[in-house]
């Protein structure tokens, strides 16, 4: 696609449970990222790829968390026994090859956990 | 560890008049990219304006420019002729050797008619 796709766009879930959140980035991008919004607050960094390793997962908050990117092009973030306090908006972003720091996001996917 | 900082929560501008958000970050390095990044309540982050810290001239996109001052860290956006699909949050963030962006808390322009 033309843009970075996420899915869901909207996700309620019970606390416990297990969700998935899945980005399918720009075509060609190497870089993947996955941020976490909290609202009225700024993205903060959860993982990086790159290709299919993650280069930097130092953002993850505790082991229910973790992401993968088998094929280097679609990321899953995958939320383990999930908390009230996971509610946020989940952001993705690709990047092209080379560190010109820019990034192209999606709308996000928000994540409710009553 | 790079830090930015947004002070301002809140900024209010007419409209066709001029605003400028404030933005401080802190990092050692000494080659990096500094952003600012729109987003409206869609959510998607939508990039404003985008300096290389080795430019010493201060990037400018149509109605937006930045005053970038190194020695300072200091990182400022103007927005010329404001317009009501400028109300949106405005996010300054920092991109170093991890190739990997810092966001400061953001700060919500509105724009009154």
């Amino acid at each position: 696609g033309a843009g970075v796709s996420q899915t869901p766009s909207n996700k309620v879930t019970e606390k416990g449970k297990y969700v998935e959140l899945r980005c399918d980035p720009i075509s060609g991008h190497t870089a993947l990222y996955w941020y976490r919004q909290s609202l009225g607050q700024g993205p903060e960094f959860l993982i990086y790829f790159q290709g299919t390793g993650a280069a930097d997962d130092s953002g993850l908050p505790n082991d229910r968390f973790f992401a993968v990117r088998p094929e280097g092009s679609v990321s899953t973030l995958k939320i383990q026994r999930t908390e009230r306090g996971d509610s946020a908006v989940y952001l993705c972003a690709s990047g092209p090859a080379g560190n010109t720091g820019e990034l192209f996001f999606g709308e996000g996917s928000r994540l409710t956990v009553l | 560890a790079q830090t930015v900082t947004q002070s301002q929560p809140e900024m209010s501008v007419q409209e066709a008049e001029t605003v400028t958000l404030s933005c401080t970050y802190d990092t050692s390095e000494s080659d990096y990219y500094l952003f600012w990044y729109k987003q409206p309540p869609s959510r998607q982050m939508i990039l404003v304006i985008r300096q290389e810290a080795y430019k010493q001239q201060n990037a400018t996109e149509n109605r937006f420019s930045v005053n970038f001052q190194k020695a300072a860290k200091s990182f400022s956006l103007k927005i010329s002729d404001s317009q009501l699909g400028d109300a949106a949050m405005y996010f300054c963030a920092y991109s170093g050797a991890n190739s990997k962006l810092t966001f400061g808390k953001g700060i919500t322009l509105s724009v009154r008619p």
